[in-house]
């Protein structure tokens, strides 16, 4: 899987979007991009994926580059309870299909 | 929300004893995972499964040992906990999508102290 590089932390105002970037250079066509996010002590929650047009759930937005070497996940509204590290994952079906994590951006929603 | 289930959510126990912890998922996923994950450090796989009757080992050796007699059950056992084993247990599902990644989904987890 590609390795990404996301900055450490952020700081956001609630009620403001959060644009969390995430830089996948080495990115190959078949890894698609996965959001996850990790609220204190609770499992990992999932957010969005995709492979190289944009995308919207009710959570979030993904905005991919059109070389797929970067990404944007967009919060539209932050809330106290987007407070949470947010990793950025690029991944093809692998052996045990396992999740890596690195070290994500820990997004604090001030009031 | 995913409905994927972990118990205990919480547990201490003494060194020696054996311990089961409890994963369901009803979303009827075929693949399904546990991780560990020490405070503020990252996922590590110890376990998984592809579908009934099949488990393998992951990237992090464990003692533990799990099983998949059904679908939608994947529990995890410790013959006898020592403090090593102190951590935080995530248990995962997911579907099998073909080519591409399947998205995983977690349950709460289980936090593991042996004292």
């Amino acid at each position: 899987d590609a390795k990404t590089t996301q900055p450490p932390s952020m700081d956001c105002a609630e009620g403001r979007a959060a644009n969390l970037p995430c830089n996948h250079s080495t990115i190959s066509g078949n890894e698609y991009v996965y959001w996850y996010r990790q609220i204190h002590s609770q499992g990992p929650q999932y957010i969005i994926h995709g492979l190289k047009n944009n995308e919207t759930n009710e959570m979030a937005s993904l905005i991919i580059t059109e070389d797929r070497k970067s990404s944007t996940l967009i919060l539209p509204h932050a809330t106290l309870r987007d407070t949470a590290v947010y990793y950025c994952i690029v991944r093809v079906r692998a052996a045990g299909n396992k999740l890596t994590f690195g070290g994500g951006t820990r997004v604090l929603v001030k009031p | 929300e995913a409905d994927i289930y972990q118990t205990p959510r919480y547990l201490v126990i003494g060194t020696g004893k054996k311990i089961t912890l409890e994963c369901s998922q009803t979303m009827g996923h075929d693949k399904m995972y546990w991780y560990q994950q020490d405070p503020g450090m990252e996922l590590h796989l110890i376990h998984y499964s592809y579908g009934v009757n099949s488990t393998e080992k992951g990237d992090l050796s464990s003692e533990s040992t799990v099983s998949r007699i059904r679908t939608e059950h994947f529990p995890l056992t410790l013959e006898s906990a020592r403090p090593s084993h102190t951590s935080q247990y995530l248990c995962a599902s997911s579907r099998s999508t073909g080519l591409f990644a399947d998205t995983q989904y977690f349950g709460p987890g289980t936090r593991l102290t042996v004292l």
